[in-house]
């Protein structure tokens, strides 16, 4: 199964308000990646964190690291209808003697005008 | 730079019947990635290179192929289409191992397996 768990699979929101997305892991992730994919698109690299408790900003986006390195999270203040799509959160799994990319399953933002 | 590309962008199968999908990287990555994309299940890797001439198995690989005999190309094969098949494929690549670098996506191809 997948090794990280994303929440909500849907959220809709009126223009303006404000969005989060979860993403939780049963272990400790050496870090974690987040990707936004418009509809009909292809997904594109948001932000990748790697300090426990880490927290950066990309203007009216917050992304966070837990302090256990078990959980992540995208807030969005005040969102607009060029938030639309689906974000991803992405986590390393260990296959083998090497690690790969396991996704979260997304969550699809809709925006009302 | 195109960047990653992919060909074609739609296909459309009978069960039974074989295609390749191709993916090409004009970044001088190394790392190079299959998924597949289904509604509500995000992103499975099917199988992955970390270089000319190596590939290895992701998540799913059953039913897929691949072949990276150039560092800018990695094709997916499939042998024997199968309904199940139907999804929407994304290639991806990376200058380091995925798992700690940025990836870069391909536009994706839509194949429908009948």
């Amino acid at each position: 199964g997948q090794q990280v768990m994303q929440i909500p699979q849907y959220q809709h929101v009126q223009e303006g308000e404000d969005f989060t997305t979860y993403c939780n892991s049963s272990t400790t992730l050496s870090n974690i990646q987040w990707y936004k994919q418009r509809p009909g698109g292809h997904p594109v690299f948001l932000i990748q964190l790697v300090k426990s408790g880490e927290v950066k900003k990309q203007k009216r986006l917050t992304f966070q690291f837990g302090e256990a390195k078990k959980n992540s999270s995208l807030h969005i203040t005040a969102t607009q209808t060029t938030d639309v799509g689906t974000y991803f959160c992405a986590g390393p799994k260990r296959s083998g003697g090497s690690y790969i990319p396991t996704f979260g399953r997304g969550t699809s933002l809709i925006v009302h005008p | 730079n195109a960047g990653v590309t992919q060909t074609p962008k739609f296909r459309v199968l009978k069960t039974g019947q074989s295609m390749t999908l191709l993916c090409a990287q004009d970044m001088n990555h190394e790392y190079m990635y299959w998924y597949r994309q289904d509604p509500g299940m995000g992103l499975r890797l099917i199988h992955y290179s970390v270089g000319e001439g190596t590939t290895a198995k992701g998540e799913v690989p059953d039913g897929y192929n691949v072949s990276r005999l150039k560092k800018q190309n990695f094709l997916l094969g499939l042998e024997s289409a199968a309904p199940s098949q139907t999804s929407v494929y994304f290639c991806a690549s990376s200058y380091a191992l995925a798992a700690a670098d940025t990836q870069y996506f391909g536009p994706g191809t839509r194949l429908t397996v009948l």
